[in-house]
């Protein structure tokens, strides 16, 4: 199985930073990989998918990037919708697997 | 509007049984691959099962493999994913989600299976 394992698990931070979280997956994955996010009580939303394609309707400060191993999501300036848990997914093989997941907190 | 409703969740006794489905709307049903995934209370996000289109090509996790099917009814726009043998373990809200381009779309809002004695 691919692990994928994302960092930080949490940050903290205030409106108007810029927040990079990563995800790294233990064997390579191409651009299989997919970005969600999660608010309390609801559904998962996507965001990115084939590493750096942004879904549609998602705001343009979202982006993606990276191939094989290593991949980000970066949030160029925090709005305060965006405080909420961010979570990998690699879709190269089964089992599907997801990151952690990284909660974006307010400061 | 693409939708995804899910029913069937409910308070289980351990070794039970349940059958939870998903009806889909807005959207041509039939074309799509749909993956079930679940989050246990305060945790991650993990993958059950998927089914493709035809439902010729299904996988399952291994923590499920031998206790749930997944099934679907193109006709009915309907998705299912009989449970059973539950354990605590598989306490969990449970999603359906259609798959396009590799990345999950579009969720459901989930449906509760709490397995307790």
């Amino acid at each position: 199985d691919i692990q994928m394992t994302q960092s930080p698990s949490s940050v903290s931070a205030s409106v108007g930073d810029r927040v990079t979280i990563t995800c790294r997956a233990s064997q390579g994955i191409s651009r299989w990989l997919a970005w969600y996010q999660q608010k309390p009580g609801k559904a998962p939303k996507v965001l990115i998918y084939g590493a750096s394609t942004l879904q549609r309707g998602v705001p343009s400060r979202f982006s993606g990037s990276g191939s094989g191993t290593d991949f980000s999501l970066t949030i160029s300036s925090l709005q305060p919708e965006d405080f909420a848990t961010y979570y990998c997914q690699q879709a190269n093989s089964f089992p599907i697997t997801f990151g952690g997941g990284t909660k974006v907190e307010i400061k | 509007e693409m939708q995804l409703l899910e029913s069937g969740g409910g308070l289980v006794k351990p070794g039970g049984s349940l059958r939870l489905s998903c009806t889909a709307s807005g959207f041509s049903f039939s074309d799509y691959t749909f993956n079930w995934v679940r989050q246990a209370p305060g945790k991650g996000l993990e993958w059950v099962s998927s089914i493709n289109s035809r439902s010729n090509f299904i996988n399952y996790a291994d923590s499920v493999r031998g206790r749930f099917t997944v099934s679907r009814d193109n006709a009915r726009n309907s998705l299912f994913l009989q449970m059973n043998s539950l354990r605590a373990e598989d306490t969990a809200m449970y999603y359906c989600a259609k798959e396009d381009y590799y990345n999950m779309d579009v969720w459901g809002q989930g449906t509760t299976v709490t397995v307790s004695s």
